[in-house]
């Protein structure tokens, strides 16, 4: 399995801040990673998916950048609606699928 | 606009099996895309369960592999995941997606007697 770990596990922030989560995976997934925003009690959200694509819709302050095994998603401007779990995932290959374990930012 | 939904019994008995169906709107199955299953148990992160193609290609994560099967029905515009011999550690929120980018709501599947 192509191992993912995010980092850091949990992240206090403030509105307006500059937010950057980590993910590696444990060998070259090109560029085959998607970023997730869960919120509770809902299905995750796709954000950035070729691990820097856009998803149509999210708001411009989300980026993501990386290749190979490492990869970042950045929140320039942090807004009281982006106080969420953050996940990555490789679809590089099934065998199988693997999710990071999740980055929860929460209101400092 | 693509939607999907679950559904299925929220509580299933301990060692029996777990049913679920995906109904896609808004769009056919019928197309090449992949048609997966993530569950989330209370309190946890994702884990990705499998997925399948129209034609029936199937790829299944190797932990569950034993105990999961993946059918998709064209005619109904569905896909379907069977877990057998559950246990308490089944308890999740079950997901279909279509690839990554849709997803449905999820539905809570309690094992528990």
């Amino acid at each position: 399995d192509i191992q993912m770990t995010q980092s850091p596990s949990t992240l206090s922030a403030s509105v307006g801040d500059r937010v950057t989560i980590t993910c590696r995976a444990s060998q070259s997934i090109s560029d085959w990673l998607a970023w997730y925003q869960q919120k509770p009690g809902t299905a995750p959200k796709v954000l950035i998916y070729k691990a820097s694509t856009l998803e149509i819709g999210v708001p411009p302050r989300f980026s993501g950048s990386g290749s190979g095994t490492e990869f970042t998603l950045t929140i320039t401007s942090l807004q009281p609606d982006d106080f969420a779990t953050y996940y990555c995932q490789q679809y590089k290959s099934f065998s199988p699928w693997t999710f990071g374990q999740g980055t929860k930012v929460e209101i400092k | 606009q693509l939607q999907l939904q679950e559904s299925g019994p929220g509580l299933v008995k301990p060692s029996e099996t777990l049913s679920l169906t995906c109904t896609v709107s808004g769009g056919s199955i019928n197309t090449n895309y992949f048609w997966g299953w993530t569950r989330q148990p209370p309190g946890k992160g994702l884990e990705w369960i499998g997925g399948i193609y129209y034609n029936g290609d199937t790829y299944y994560n190797p932990s569950l592999r034993s105990r999961v099967t993946l059918s998709v029905d064209t005619s109904k515009n569905q896909f379907s995941l069977r877990l057998t011999s559950v246990t308490a550690a089944d308890t999740a929120v079950y997901y279909c997606a279509r690839s990554i980018r849709y997803w449905g709501q999820g539905t809570l599947v309690t094992v528990s007697s």
